[in-house]
């Protein structure tokens, strides 16, 4: 079975630059939630869609990110204009019914802006 | 505001010995408490998933505890293989839609 895909795997990019990352979840699941993970702050919970409709997305740090899930089986998070301080390690994650059951996580995009 | 710490923050090992990741959380009204194992460059890797009515899981060589009157949990490696090195998270879920993450141990078996 394919777990949650995640792409690019890797991305650098220059500051002021529009950068998008993109999440497969798995199939069958029907919550999605997006991750950020740095060294200062650990793995913070960005945004959370159930059946493609964002429920909480109070985690998204600035106006310059922004997440979409068009349909059940794709998402996008969105930085624009990218900074160096967004420079982390972005996971997408899925599971079936949403909080509290298992999350299973994507490889994630490490994310670099010079 | 719940919040989750993990100590040690990195614990080094030789290989064959038992040992236990400590995760301690403030606010014990959990529904459950899930441990991940993280290897570098890569995603996390739900281990053990633990509800609120239980004591413990266990998955082969591991074994996950929950104490939430004392706000801690363990997670228990026996026998450990330098393939087990990695780092393992705990994440506490509250309520509401936020799981909370501690930092991690970073574990490393020698061989």
């Amino acid at each position: 079975d394919a777990g949650v895909i995640q792409s690019p795997r890797h991305e650098v990019t220059e500051m002021g630059q529009e950068v998008t990352l993109r999440c497969k979840p798995i199939s069958g699941h029907n919550s999605l939630f997006w991750y950020r993970q740095t060294m200062m702050r650990g793995l913070e919970l960005l945004i959370y869609f159930n059946n493609n409709v964002p429920i909480d997305d109070s985690g998204m740090p600035e106006d310059r990110f922004s997440a979409k899930m068009p349909n059940a089986s794709f998402s996008t998070l969105k930085i624009q204009p990218s900074e160096p301080r967004d420079s982390a390690v972005y996971f997408c994650a899925s599971s079936l019914g949403g909080p509290p059951n298992e999350q299973f996580f994507g490889p994630g995009t490490r994310l670099t802006v010079l | 505001k719940q919040e989750v710490t993990q100590i040690p923050a990195a614990l080094s090992v030789p290989e064959g010995e038992n040992l236990v990741l400590n995760c301690s959380f403030t606010d014990s009204a959990i529904y459950n408490l899930q441990w991940f194992r993280q290897d570098p460059g890569k995603g996390l890797t739900s281990l053990l998933l633990i509800q609120s009515s239980q004591r413990e899981q266990t998955s082969g060589r591991l074994n996950a505890s929950l104490d939430k009157s004392s706000g801690r949990s363990t997670l228990y490696i026996a026998a450990s293989q330098p393939g087990d090195s990695a780092t393992y998270l705990c994440a506490a879920y509250t309520g509401g839609f936020k799981t909370i993450f501690g930092a991690g141990t970073r574990l490393f078996v020698k061989a």
